[in-house]
């Protein structure tokens, strides 16, 4: 376990597709937050889970986007009818009770078309 | 509501010299403040991080300043290296019991 993974590290859809993101944490880290990233800024907050429970979601997360991480383990973010405004990085990253700082992935890159 | 502000937003050092980046932030609870380095297709890496009970920290080549009164912390990167050029990210939360919030990020050019 080298660290928290992405799967696809990109992925180019048209608009109104649908999308899922795959995100697998440190198998140690019982916290999993997702995060989007557009050019020239800083990471911003959509939503995170304590173990398999969903603690706290971002006002950025419209009810196009559901995450989901079953039995605690890997999560999966889902983009509904997606947007041109939601072309972005998603980042995914992990911690032990939120102490000792994040570790993230590389992200996956979106494009909409 | 931007609850840190970062200063630069980019930055050119020569190198050998010294990199300072300068983050502001608003809530009084915050009380974790770490910074980020983050490559082109990479996600961001944590640097090191400081609690509000010391004024500094040094690790390496990087040091953080930390100003409870003024609520200011920031980077400093001693005999910058061209290996530094990257975005970095100050960020803050409540005792990891929030999600951490990032700034806007300071994109450093370290020269030769």
């Amino acid at each position: 376990d080298t660290g928290v993974s992405q799967d696809p590290r990109h992925k180019i859809t048209k608009r109104g597709q649908n999308v899922t993101f795959r995100c697998d944490p440190i198998s140690e880290h019982n916290r999993l937050y997702w995060y989007r990233q557009t050019l020239g800024q800083g990471p911003e907050f959509l939503t995170y889970f304590q173990n398999e429970a969903q603690l706290e979601k971002s006002r950025l997360l419209s009810d196009r986007f559901s995450a989901e991480r079953p039995k605690g383990s890997f999560s999966t973010l889902e983009i509904q009818r997606t947007e041109q405004g939601d072309s972005a990085m998603y980042l995914c990253a992990s911690s032990f009770d939120g102490t000792y700082g994040y570790t993230f992935g590389s992200g996956t890159r979106l494009t909409v078309v | 509501q931007q609850q840190v502000k970062q200063s630069p937003q980019s930055l050119i050092v020569q190198k050998g010299g010294i990199s300072i980046i300068n983050c502001a932030y608003e809530n009084t609870a915050f009380d974790y403040f770490p910074w980020y380095q983050q490559f082109p297709g990479k996600g961001p890496a944590l640097l090191i991080a400081i609690r509000p009970d010391v004024s500094e920290k040094k690790e390496g080549r990087f040091t953080i300043s930390f100003n409870k009164s003024a609520k200011q912390f920031s980077l400093h990167i001693m005999d910058s290296q061209p290996g530094d050029s990257a975005t970095y990210f100050c960020a803050a939360d409540f005792s990891g019991n929030t999600p951490l919030v990032f700034g806007k990020g300071t994109r450093l050019s370290v020269i030769a």
